[in-house]
C-alpha cells in the first residue's frame, strides 16, 4: 500500500512565526504535491515537484515556499505565518508521469491554526 | 481559466433514495478523478475517468465522463448511510502537467 505521511496532524503556531510543514512518501513516486483545502473552496494547489530539487508553482504560491531535497520528502515552508493561512494542508504523491491514469495519494493531512 | 464547478454543494437524502452529483468542468481535459472524503480524514481515490464515454462502477457509486459536454456525473443507487461523505471532482489537464483542479466538494449526508 502506498503510504503518504504528515509530520504533525495538528498544529498551532503564531503571526510571524516560521512553519514548516513535512511530507514523507514511500513508494518512490517522482511527483508530490502541496494543497491547501478550505470550506466551499476545495482543494487548491500551492506547488508541485515532479524531481528531486525541482518545484513548480500552483495556483496559490504566495507565502508559501518548498523544498525536496530527497525523493522521498517534500515540505511546505510558510516563511511567514499570518492568520489567513490557517486552513487544511494536504499533501500528495503521484508515480510516473500520471498520464496513463494513476491517482494521487493523500496525506492524512495538517490543521494549521495562526494566532 | 480552469474551472470546475460541482453541485450541488450540500445534499441530503434518505436511505434507499437514487442521486446524482455533477462535475462541469471549463477547459477540455483528458483526465477525471473522483474522491470521497470522510470527517477529518485524507482524500480516498473513487474513480480515475479516462477517456469520453468511461463509465466505471463500485457498488453503490458508478461515475461516467462526457468529454464533450464538459461533465462528469456520479451517480449514487440506493444510498445508505455509509456514503455520508465528501466527494470532490478533480480535473487534470495535459498542458499543465500533473496539475489537477478540484471542484469545491460536494457534502453528502445520507439520513436512515
Amino acid at each position: 500500500d502506498v503510504k503518504v505521511t504528515q509530520s504533525s496532524r495538528y498544529l498551532v503556531k503564531r503571526t510571524g512565526e516560521k512553519v514548516f510543514l513535512e511530507c514523507v512518501q514511500d513508494m518512490d513516486h517522482e511527483n508530490m504535491f502541496w494543497y491547501r483545502q478550505d470550506p466551499g473552496l476545495g482543494l487548491r494547489l500551492i506547488y508541485f515537484s515532479y524531481d528531486v530539487k525541482m518545484k513548480e508553482k500552483g495556483d496559490i504560491p504566495e507565502g508559501y515556499s518548498v523544498s525536496r531535497e530527497k525523493k522521498e520528502r517534500f515540505s511546505l515552508i510558510l516563511e511567514s505565518a499570518s492568520t489567513n493561512q490557517t486552513s487544511m494542508y494536504l499533501c500528495a504523491s503521484l508515480p510516473g508521469t500520471g498520464f496513463s491514469g494513476e491517482t494521487q495519494y493523500f496525506g492524512p493531512g495538517t490543521r494549521l491554526l495562526v494566532l | 481559466e480552469l474551472k470546475v464547478e460541482q453541485n450541488p454543494l450540500f445534499l441530503s437524502m434518505q436511505e434507499g433514495k437514487n442521486y446524482t452529483i455533477y462535475c462541469n468542468y471549463s477547459t477540455t481535459s483528458d483526465r477525471l478523478y473522483w474522491y470521497r472524503q470522510d470527517p477529518g480524514k485524507s482524500l480516498e481515490s473513487l474513480f480515475v475517468l479516462l477517456s469520453n464515454g468511461a463509465v466505471k462502477q463500485e457498488g453503490r457509486l458508478m461515475a461516467s465522463l462526457d468529454t464533450k459536454a464538459r461533465l462528469s456525473t456520479l451517480h449514487i443507487t440506493a444510498a445508505v448511510h455509509d456514503l455520508s461523505a465528501t466527494y470532490f471532482c478533480a480535473v487534470a489537464y495535459m498542458e499543465y502537467g500533473n496539475k489537477l483542479v478540484f471542484g469545491a466538494g460536494t457534502i453528502l449526508r445520507v439520513k436512515s
